[in-house]
């Protein structure tokens, strides 16, 4: 069966500071990976999404940057993190059949 | 107007209770999940369903493609089911609706 592994759980960082959050899933090949935010009070926006190695999809302009150096691995990053970023992080996997991630809570402080 | 919309946004309920979420959108879609977030965050697909209704221990969902609309059921519900409640359709990508928060009181 297909899982998919995010971490950390939670983060806290202050602004200014570089951030990393990793995705990997494990039970599937060439999957399409991508990354959500849910800000506070809002529902969950697709940040990126990618359908290969090195494939990288913006839908919205940001502070954020990702990478998918391996097939199953999705990276979410930024040099400098501004209060903005605050908000909780999903990685998921498809598009047969959503498979998702545990997510992260970002705080920048 | 949000391509998806869920509704009530808050709801309380008395231990036990029946409890109905509704979910309408307003595009095409391929399939529909129900997902549960608990206050530390971490998601659980509840179901995905592309028609009819399926059913999992007290919790039933149903989906009419014709309408565009989608119900979560929760019987005799129970203070842990306390959670937020989120619709999302499956498009070319997954579009989110904003979740509905539950808290169920003993």
């Amino acid at each position: 069966s297909q899982t998919i592994h995010q971490w950390p759980a939670t983060l806290v960082q202050p602004v200014g500071s570089p951030l990393s959050l990793e995705c990997t899933v494990e039970g599937t090949s060439n999957p399409n990976l991508y990354w959500y935010r849910q800000a506070a009070g809002r529902g969950l926006q697709l940040l990126f999404y990618s359908v290969g190695i090195g494939q990288i999809s913006s839908e919205v302009p940001q502070n954020l940057s990702a990478s998918r150096p391996q097939d199953r691995q999705f990276i979410l990053s930024s040099k400098k993190l501004l209060l903005s970023d605050s908000g909780f992080y999903l990685c998921a996997w498809g598009p047969y059949g959503y498979t998702f991630g545990s997510g992260t809570r970002l705080t920048v402080v | 107007k949000n391509e998806v919309e869920q509704s009530p946004q808050n709801l309380t309920a008395q231990e036990g209770e029946f409890i109905t979420i509704n979910c309408s959108y307003s595009v095409g879609i391929s399939a529909l999940h129900w997902l549960q977030q608990h206050p530390g965050g971490g998601i659980v697909s509840l179901f995905m369903l592309s028609s009819g209704k399926k059913k999992h221990g007290r919790l039933i969902a149903t989906i009419n493609i014709q309408e565009k609309h989608s119900s979560l059921h929760i019987t005799a519900s129970h203070p842990r089911d306390s959670a937020v409640y989120i619709c999302a359709v499956i498009n070319d990508k997954l579009i989110f609706g904003t979740g509905t928060r539950l808290q169920v009181f003993p």
